[in-house]
């Protein structure tokens, strides 16, 4: 079971903006830092942000992260169709060990 | 540029093993540790464990102890990680990724393509 809870999906329209939350339900998370990254079937997983803001190098910036007290938040604006996929947070849980991921959140632009 | 090239996919029975190889290109093979993370069909992202290709140390989730092994090659840049004892539940599509550890945290910077492996009868 995931110390990461996200929306299982979102929606907007093409040009629009969206958010995508990532609450951290452990206090010793909240002291840690997120990272985000997009799934497209077939290929690669993508690193987005890393250190709850940072852009990974080559990300447009159309895409933000920003994060607050236990909530991490992932923006994307300008959406593009090609933006289509699922969105994971993730960071490293101290008091378990482990890296840990939220379950993910699948993002369509209508 | 950085790849991380993935080679394995197999159909295998219950009971056996899987190794999946994972090829590094485009930087210091050595500098970096390398991640595994799987993906069971319909379900979200697993972290497996990571190796220290220049010492050969590991670290394991808990869930996978005992039944995971991960080495490395020096001489050709590759990891790999062994799964035994599959199950149906194990039938998953397994991510190689790069530890970069940012000065802050680490994190994943490059991924492989991942490999399906599924385990049927």
């Amino acid at each position: 079971q995931s110390v990461l809870t996200q929306p299982p999906s979102v929606s907007a329209a093409p040009g629009q903006k969206v958010t995508i939350s990532c609450s951290v339900s452990s206090s010793n998370i909240g002291s840690h830092y997120v990272s985000w990254y997009q799934l497209l079937p077939g290929t690669a997983p993508r690193l987005l942000i890393y250190d709850n803001n940072k852009r990974h190098s080559g990300i447009p910036d159309r895409f933000s992260g920003s994060k607050s007290g236990t909530s991490a938040t992932l923006g994307i604006t300008g959406l593009q169709t090609g933006d289509e996929a699922d969105y994971y947070c993730g960071t490293w849980d101290s008091s378990l060990n482990v890296w840990v991921f939220g379950g993910g959140t699948k993002l369509t632009v209508l | 540029q950085v790849q991380l090239v993935q080679s394995g996919a197999a159909v295998k029975e219950p009971g056996a093993s899987v190794k999946v190889s994972c090829k590094a290109s485009g930087y210091t093979f050595t500098g970096y540790y390398v991640q595994w993370v799987r993906q069971v069909p319909g379900q979200g992202l697993e972290w497996m464990g990571w190796i220290d290709p220049n010492t050969g140390g590991t670290r394991y989730a808990q869930k996978f102890q005992g039944r995971v092994t991960m080495t490395g090659d020096t001489a050709i840049n590759t990891v790999y990680m062994d799964l035994s004892r599959l199950t149906s539940d194990d039938t998953a599509i397994y991510y190689c990724a790069r530890d970069w550890y940012t000065g802050s945290s680490d994190i994943f910077d490059y991924w492989g393509q991942g490999i399906l492996v599924t385990v049927s009868s």
